[in-house]
C-alpha cells in the first residue's frame, strides 16, 4: 500500500516553462488536495477536488491549473512558471467521512 | 475566515526536557476539527492527532499529550522527556466539520530542535 505518491520529487524549471506534477493515491479517497509549503507560512491550499471530474480553488490558485480525470489521480499544472512558484508542493488525500489528510512525500520545485 | 497561529517559530531544548508547542486558532464555526502534523527532516508530513471541537478531553499517547481548551481557542501539544528523534517541524491545523472537502488551514509551524 503506497498511500500517496508524487512525481517527480525534484524539478528545476526556467521561467516561462510549463510542467505537470502528478499525484496518485491508492486508498480510494474521495478528496484530494494540492498544497504549497513556503518558509514560515505553513502549508497553503492551491486547489482541491471533492470527486472525479470536479475541482475548486483554494487560497493561492493563481498560476496553477488542476485536473482530476480519475479518482486516484490529481494533476497540478504550471503553464508558465515564475520564480514566485519556487516551493515545496504536497499532494494529499482524505476520506469524505474522516477529515485527516494523508500526504505525499513532496515535490521540491525551483524556478530560475 | 479561519486562522491558526503558532507563535513559537523555533524552540530548542536539551534531551529529556519537557516542551510545549502552542497553537491558537480562530474560526466562526461551532463544529470543527483540530490536528497536529509532524514534519521530520526527511520532509514528509506525518499525521499525529485529530480532535473534534465537541470533545474537550485531553489525550495522551506515550510521551505525547494534547490539551484542547475551547475557552481560549487553544490546542497545545506537549512532549514529555524529549528525544533527539522528536526534532522536527510541527504543524497545527484546523478544518470545518460540515464543509465538503475537509480542507486544512495550517499554522506557520514550530521547529523543534532537541539537542543531546
Amino acid at each position: 500500500n503506497a498511500g500517496v505518491t508524487q512525481t517527480p520529487k525534484f524539478r528545476v524549471l526556467k521561467t516561462g516553462q510549463s510542467m505537470t506534477l502528478l499525484c496518485a493515491q491508492d486508498m480510494n479517497h474521495e478528496y484530494m488536495y494540492w498544497y504549497r509549503q513556503d518558509p514560515g507560512m505553513g502549508l497553503r491550499l492551491i486547489h482541491y477536488s471533492v470527486g472525479e471530474g470536479t475541482t475548486a480553488k483554494g487560497e493561492v490558485p493563481d498560476g496553477y491549473n488542476v485536473s482530476r480525470l480519475k479518482k486516484q489521480n490529481f494533476l497540478l499544472g504550471l503553464e508558465s512558471a515564475a520564480p514566485s512558484q519556487t516551493s515545496v508542493y504536497f499532494c494529499a488525500s482524505s476520506r469524505r467521512s474522516t477529515p485527516e489528510a494523508f500526504f505525499g512525500q513532496g515535490t521540491r520545485l525551483t524556478v530560475v | 475566515a479561519q486562522k491558526v497561529t503558532q507563535a513559537q517559530t523555533e524552540i530548542s531544548v536539551v534531551e529529556k526536557e519537557d516542551v510545549t508547542l502552542d497553537c491558537v486558532y480562530e474560526t466562526r464555526d461551532t463544529t470543527y476539527y483540530l490536528f497536529w502534523y509532524k514534519q521530520p527532516p526527511s520532509g514528509e508530513l506525518v499525521f499525529l492527532i485529530r480532535r473534534n471541537s465537541f470533545d474537550e478531553q485531553n489525550e495522551i499517547s506515550g510521551r505525547y499529550s494534547w490539551n484542547f481548551q475551547k475557552s481560549t481557542s487553544s490546542f497545545n501539544f506537549t512532549i514529555t522527556a524529549s528525544q533527539v528523534v522528536d526534532s522536527a517541524v510541527y504543524f497545527c491545523a484546523l478544518s470545518e466539520a460540515f464543509r465538503a472537502g475537509n480542507m486544512l488551514t495550517f499554522g506557520g509551524g514550530t521547529r523543534l530542535m532537541v539537542k543531546p
